[in-house]
């Protein structure tokens, strides 16, 4: 069965300390993975996604993950995180083949303190 | 930039009520999904909807639910009789395609469901 892991349920850090969030997942097939950002009162945003190539992908915001096949992870990075960033961040993974569900994982809050 | 619209923002009802969940996805996309977010939990496939029929549904789409996509525009979850819970966010998305580089949703900003 498919499944996300988010490791952090809330993470809380000062401006411009670095980020990590961990994602791990489970997938009986090749897959799509992707992080997705929802600001208080908003809806959920694409902050970006890996399909194939180079492992190590960049984002909007100067956010980037990096997906480790052997692993089965998809951590998210910032180097130096703003107030401007705090938010619920989702990772999900999408089969490359049915119809394009997305599995989420719980979902990780970061309070970011000015 | 084109959007994913919901509507209502926030529904208060009664247990026992019928509920309707409006969407309209963007206007070129193919492909249509409702999740749904209790309080506190991860977020969860319903649905998904492609040449007017259902693709695809999750154990959690039971008989009380139901979609429909009546006019070209919108896109309707049913909740024919409400549960406590039931209460939770209800994401719409839409994507124009399924396959490599097509497959990402646009999210709607989701409606709230409170059933009391």
């Amino acid at each position: 069965a498919q499944s996300v892991s988010q490791h952090n349920h809330h993470v809380i850090l000062s401006e411009a300390a670095s980020l990590e969030l961990g994602c791990n997942y489970s997938y009986g097939g090749t897959v799509n993975l992707f992080w997705y950002v929802q600001y208080p009162g908003q809806h959920l945003q694409l902050l970006l996604k890996y399909f194939s190539g180079d492992p190590l992908v960049k984002g909007i915001k100067g956010f980037e993950a990096e997906f480790i096949k052997s692993k089965f992870s998809f951590n998210l990075r910032k180097p130096s995180v703003q107030w401007s960033d705090t938010a619920e961040y989702f990772c999900a993974v999408a089969g490359r083949t049915g119809a394009n569900n997305l599995f989420f994982g719980t979902g990780t809050r970061l309070t970011v303190i000015p | 930039e084109p959007e994913v619209t919901q509507t209502p923002s926030h529904q208060v009802t009664q247990m026992g009520q019928e509920v309707i969940l409006r969407c309209v996805p963007i206007s070129n996309h193919l492909y249509f999904y409702w999740y749904r977010q209790i309080l506190g939990q991860k977020v969860e496939f319903l649905v998904s909807f492609y040449n007017n029929e259902i693709s695809e549904k999750s154990e959690i789409f039971d008989d009380q639910f139901s979609v429909e996509r009546p006019d070209g525009s919108n896109f309707t979850l049913k909740i024919r009789s409400t549960k406590l819970e039931d209460s939770a966010m209800y994401f719409c998305a839409s994507t124009w395609g399924l396959y490599s580089g097509a497959n990402v949703l646009t999210f709607g900003a989701g409606s709230r469901l409170t059933v009391l």
